[in-house]
């Protein structure tokens, strides 16, 4: 079956600066690639997500890249505020369009510094 | 915010006792999953199911059972429950079809401790 890592498993940054968390993944197959954010004590919210037909795409302050040839994909947040301090996960899937089984990455700690 | 709701949020149990958990959704969405959260693994699916009476298991479905009578209501039952179950356990809710959205919803989490 699939297989998600994801590094790091924390991150600190300055707010303003820019974090990127990566993960990679082992099933070829995989076609969809989204990224949840947990805030502390409540349930993963979707933020972004990729199609396999996709390199890049963007929304606001977040964007994700997919390298389909390494099988890997990173989340890049830019001026981070604190507010984006949360538990970010990856995860990837082949049954785009129908039981959507998500592998999950094992999670990043991002903690913006004011 | 997505209409799920889940049941108790925090239970302390012994060990050998049987547990059920309830996610009960107001979106009328066809999909319906459980998922474990443990330090350093993330979030592993437990069950799924794809409408009513209609299961599956996932990565880590041992000791662990299942059932969907109605649309709203995902029950997860541990049989007998041991610490190696102590989690957070979240329920997800879907849309189901290739027109339909990806995203799963999930439900606030229940923290489950086994002693």
């Amino acid at each position: 079956g699939e297989n998600v890592e994801q590094h790091p498993s924390t991150l600190s940054v300055q707010e303003g600066d820019s974090a990127v968390i990566k993960c990679t993944y082992s099933d070829s197959a995989s076609n969809y690639f989204p990224w949840y954010k947990q805030e502390l004590g409540k349930g993963s919210q979707l933020i972004i997500d990729i199609r396999s037909n996709v390199g890049e795409k963007k929304d606001q302050r977040i964007a994700v890249t997919l390298n389909k040839t390494a099988k890997h994909f990173s989340l890049h947040i830019t001026e981070t505020q604190p507010e984006d301090s949360a538990v970010y996960f990856c995860a990837a899937t082949t049954s785009y369009g129908s039981a959507r089984q998500l592998t999950f990455g094992s999670g990043t700690q991002l903690t913006v510094l004011p | 915010d997505a209409g799920i709701t889940q049941s108790p949020r925090h239970k302390v149990t012994e060990t050998g006792t049987p547990v059920t958990l309830r996610c009960h959704q107001t979106e009328n969405h066809r999909y319906m999953y459980w998922y474990r959260q443990d330090p350093g693994h993330g979030l592993r699916l437990i069950h799924y199911s794809y409408g009513v009476k209609d299961t599956d298991k996932g990565e880590v479905s041992d000791g662990y059972s299942v059932s969907r009578s109605k649309t709203e209501d995902f029950l997860l039952t541990l049989e007998s429950a041991t610490s190696s179950q102590t989690s957070v356990y979240f329920c997800a809710i879907s849309e189901s079809g290739t027109s339909g959205s990806n995203e799963q919803f999930f439900g606030p989490g229940t923290r489950l401790t086994v002693l």
